[in-house]
């Protein structure tokens, strides 16, 4: 069983950077397509982005591009997300997620997910 | 399009069925999955593809799917699925998005 462990909450002022660690065990980051997943207070989930299997690549959501940037530590297992500029609206609790691509249709699911960490943004 | 919508907030009576529903265009090309998320909690995913559980899922959870629309039943409700249900899939129009619904809250009474 997959096991993601994510670091503790954050709090920052707006203007500054916050980078959340998720150290994955029992598999490794190689094995695995991690994503970031974020729910504002009282809000649904939104998709990030993340790893791509089918391209290599890391994908942003359009709303975060040139704000975030998602990495990998193979030598740890730990996968990172940094978002920077940070304004009031990115109060949430962000969670790193593996997602799996069906074999025949690609279709994804999300087996896999961290406990979640909180970032407070505020003066 | 890569939006998905779910209905507003329903109510179950304990034991009966309820059936909710995830919509959008990207649905025609890839199949929903679903995830059940109690206050202050991870999500938990409870079906994924054509109609998987996962292991430890209960089989009261089940999914299907017609056209551009995905649905989750739960069939004899107990009071642990008092939760959040959100739909999630991927974009088909050609950039890699993938997208979470906008949820639906689940209440048995």
């Amino acid at each position: 069983q997959v096991q993601l462990v994510q670091s503790g909450a954050e709090v920052k002022k707006p203007g500054a950077s916050v980078k959340v660690s998720c150290k994955v065990s029992t598999y490794t980051l190689t094995e695995l397509s991690m994503h970031w997943v974020r729910q504002a207070p009282g809000k649904g989930l939104e998709w990030m982005g993340g790893f791509h299997p089918e391209d290599g690549e890391t994908i942003y959501a359009q709303k975060f591009q040139g704000r975030v940037t998602m990495t990998e530590d193979t030598s740890t297992d730990t996968a990172y997300m940094e978002l920077s500029s940070l304004r009031s609206e990115d109060t949430a609790v962000y969670y790193c997620a593996t997602v799996v691509h069906d074999y025949y249709d690609s279709s994804p699911s999300y087996p896999h997910w961290g406990q979640g960490t909180l970032v407070t943004v505020s003066s | 399009s890569s939006e998905l919508t779910q209905e507003p907030p329903v109510s179950v009576a304990l034991g009966q069925t309820v059936k909710i529903a995830c919509q959008g265009d990207s649905l025609r090309s890839y199949y929903a999955s679903w995830y059940q998320q109690k206050p202050g909690q991870a999500p938990v995913l409870v079906i994924y593809g054509k109609n998987n559980r996962p292991s430890g899922i209960p089989d009261r959870f089940s999914g299907s799917f017609s056209g551009d629309t995905a649905s989750l039943t739960i069939t004899g409700a107990q009071a642990e699925d008092e939760a959040d249900y959100y739909c999630n899939s991927r974009d088909s129009s050609g950039n890699h998005d993938y997208v979470f619904g906008t949820g639906t809250k689940v209440t048995v009474l």
